[in-house]
Order: C-alpha cells, then structure tokens, then sequence
C-alpha cells in the first residue's frame, strides 16, 4: 500500500476562523511533509518532521501551525488565515529523510480563504 | 544550492505521437533525480528515478529519462503518447540544502494532447 490520505480534500474557511489538515500513511515512512501549491507553480515545501520531530520549517508564517501526533499522522492546523493562503496543499511522506528517498504524495487539500 | 529548470512551460503534441520534456539541473556533485506527474486536481506520482547506475532509467507508464552528466540534462521521452498523458511534468532534484536534504522542483511542464 502506498497511499497517503488527506482529509479534507476541500476546505472554505474565513479569516477568523480555525480548522485542521489530515494526513496519515501506513507505510512505515518516518519523513512527512507539508507542501504548499498554487495554481500553476510547483510544490512549495513548508514543514517536514523527521521521526515525529520538525526538522525542516521553512520559515512559514506562524498562523500554520504543524503537528506529528505519531508516525503514521501529520497534522496542519490553520487559524487567522489569508486570502493569499487559499491553495492546495500536499501531504507526503518517504522512507526518511534522506534525497534520494521517493516522496509519496496524497492528493490534496484545496483550500480557499474567505 | 540546487536547482532545476523546465525551460517548456507548455507542450502539445499529438496523440500517438513521440514526446520529450526537457530539464536541466545544477548541483556540483552527482544528483539524485526525479520526473513526477500531477493531473488536475491531484497529488504527485512519481514517474521514475535516478541515483545511479544506467543512466537511462525505466519508469511506469511507458517512459523513459536519460541522466546526461556532461549536459546537465534528464529529459524525459516516451515514443507514443495517449491522451490519458495530458498533465503536469515536473522535475525534481534531491540533494542535500542547507543541511537537510529536500526536494527542490522545477516549475513544471504542462502536456496538452490533442486527438
């Protein structure tokens, strides 16, 4: 099995509100990933963790907030967003962390920011 | 640091026809290179990649990627396409970035497949 499951896989939400991203993967893999993308460009890394801990933050805004409860599950809690932040953002994970590691992507979530 | 570039933003070729995406890297040592897939809407799949050894790498749905050190290249090819292939393309390069190793994408290639 080599899926990774994000839930939802669309969110509307207003600026005040708070909401949290979903993603789990039963492969085993110690590396899970947040990516953000917007139309048209390539996945932008936000966040990896390593064996449950951040190891990676690429200098994200504090308003998203990552969490690794456990190797199988990778949260992204959202609050006081921004209407520039509406994107589809990408769960993946991959053996670990290492480059030549293939990344398994799950399909999304779309978000939109009101 | 890495980096990839895509130089063709879009593409459109005709169903059955040969197709070749371009993507050039630079890094200063060998890098670890990849060719993922998004359709509308979706995820990333891999396609295939390469690390070492043949530099001409088999990948799923019929393509193939030429790893060419002294241009800098890893173009993908496949000899027939269907219109199931239309898509976004996006190289990627891993290498190690600052001390943590990560994916560094180029800006992709979008596949139009006209009948």
């Amino acid at each position: 099995d080599t899926e990774v499951t994000q839930t939802p896989k669309h969110l509307v939400m207003g600026m005040t509100n708070k909401k949290s991203l979903k993603c789990e993967q039963h492969m085993g893999h110690r590396a899970m990933y947040w990516y953000k993308q917007k139309a048209k460009k390539p996945p932008e890394l936000m966040f990896v963790y390593s064996y449950e801990k951040l190891s990676i933050n690429e200098s994200v805004p504090s308003r998203f907030s990552p969490e690794c409860p456990n190797s199988s599950l990778l949260n992204l809690h959202l609050h006081a967003l921004q209407p520039e932040d509406s994107a589809l953002y990408l769960c993946a994970s991959s053996q670990d962390l290492t480059a030549w590691e293939t990344q398994y992507f799950g399909p999304g979530t779309r978000l939109l920011v009101l | 640091a890495q980096s990839v570039t895509q130089p063709d933003i879009h593409i459109t070729v005709s169903e059955g026809a040969s197709l070749e995406l371009r993507c050039n890297y630079s890094y200063g040592a060998t890098p670890y290179l990849f060719w993922y897939v998004q359709s509308p809407g979706q995820g990333l799949q891999l396609l295939l990649k390469y690390f070492s050894g043949d530099t001409l790498v088999q990948g799923i749905k019929g393509f193939e990627a030429e790893f060419k050190r002294s241009q800098s290249s890893f173009n993908l090819r496949k000899p027939s396409v269907h219109w199931s292939d239309a898509a976004e393309y996006f190289c990627a390069v891993g290498a190690p970035s600052g001390g943590n190793e990560k994916l560094t994408f180029g800006t992709g290639t979008r596949l139009t497949i006209i009948p």
